[in-house]
C-alpha cells in the first residue's frame, strides 16, 4: 500500500511482558517517528530516526523502551517488562517533509 | 506548563453553526504551524497549516498571532462530518526535520 503500516494493530499484554511494535513507512522516506498518545491526550514524541540513525531518543520514558530502525526502512518499538502506565496508541510517522501517520498500536497492559 | 494548550471542549453544535477553536504554544522559537484532525480510533491528519498571513481552505480559517503565540481554527456552516478531535500542532525544528508538538485537542460534535 501507500500508505504508513503499523502492526499489530491491538495488544494485549499481560504486565511484565515483552511486546514488540512494528512499523512500515512509505517507501523511500527518511525520517521515522514514533509517539505515544494516551487516552485523552495528544501524541507525544517518542523517537526519532533519520535512516538508519537514531537521532533523538529523548522522549522515551524509560530505560524500558528501546527503538531500531537497521536498514534504514522498517522500524521496531520494543517495550520489555510492560506496566499498565504504558497502556496507550502507540504512532508511527514517516516523512520526506510533511509527516504521515499510520494507523496506529492499540497496546493495553493488563 | 505544556508547551501547546487548547481547551479540550467537547464543542457541541448544531449543523451550520460557526465554531472557533483557539491554542496558545510557549516556545517562541516554534517554526511551523498546524492543525490536525483526528477521528475516534483513526491516526491524526493534516488539516491545514497555519501562517501568520491566515490561510482559508474551504469552510476552513486559520490564523497565527506570532507576537501572542496564538493560533487560532474557524469553521463555518459546520457539518456532521466535521465531528473530531481537532489537534493544535507546533513543529520545532532541528537538523533537517522537526519533530511535532501537539495539544491535547479539541473535541468537536456537531448535532443534527
Amino acid at each position: 500500500g501507500a500508505g504508513v503500516s503499523q502492526s499489530p494493530r491491538y495488544k494485549v499484554a499481560k504486565r511484565g511482558q515483552d511486546v514488540a511494535l512494528r512499523c512500515d513507512p512509505i517507501s523511500g522516506h527518511v525520517s521515522l517517528f514514533w509517539y505515544q498518545q494516551a487516552l485523552g491526550q495528544g501524541p507525544e514524541f517518542l523517537t526519532y530516526f533519520q535512516n538508519e540513525a537514531q537521532l533523538d531518543k529523548s522522549g522515551l520514558p524509560s530505560d524500558r523502551f528501546f527503538a531500531e530502525r537497521p536498514e534504514g526502512s522498517v522500524s521496531t518499538l520494543k517495550i520489555q517488562r510492560t506496566q499498565q502506565e504504558d497502556s496507550a496508541v502507540y504512532l508511527c510517522a514517516s516523512s520526506l517533509g510533511r509527516k504521515f501517520f499510520g494507523p496506529g498500536t492499540r497496546l493495553t497492559v493488563l | 506548563r505544556k508547551e501547546v494548550e487548547q481547551d479540550p471542549g467537547p464543542f457541541n453544535v448544531p449543523e451550520g453553526a460557526t465554531v472557533a477553536f483557539n491554542c496558545t504554544y510557549s516556545n517562541s522559537a516554534s517554526q511551523s504551524f498546524f492543525w490536525y484532525r483526528q477521528d475516534c480510533r483513526k491516526e491524526p491528519k493534516l488539516l491545514m497549516s497555519v501562517y501568520s498571513s491566515g490561510n482559508e481552505d474551504g469552510r476552513f480559517t486559520a490564523q497565527l498571532n506570532r507576537a501572542s503565540q496564538y493560533i487560532s481554527l474557524l469553521i463555518r456552516d459546520s457539518k456532521l462530518s466535521d465531528s473530531a478531535t481537532y489537534l493544535c500542532v507546533v513543529k520545532e525544528v532541528w537538523g533537517s526535520q522537526g519533530n511535532l508538538i501537539f495539544g491535547k485537542g479539541t473535541k468537536l460534535s456537531v448535532k443534527p
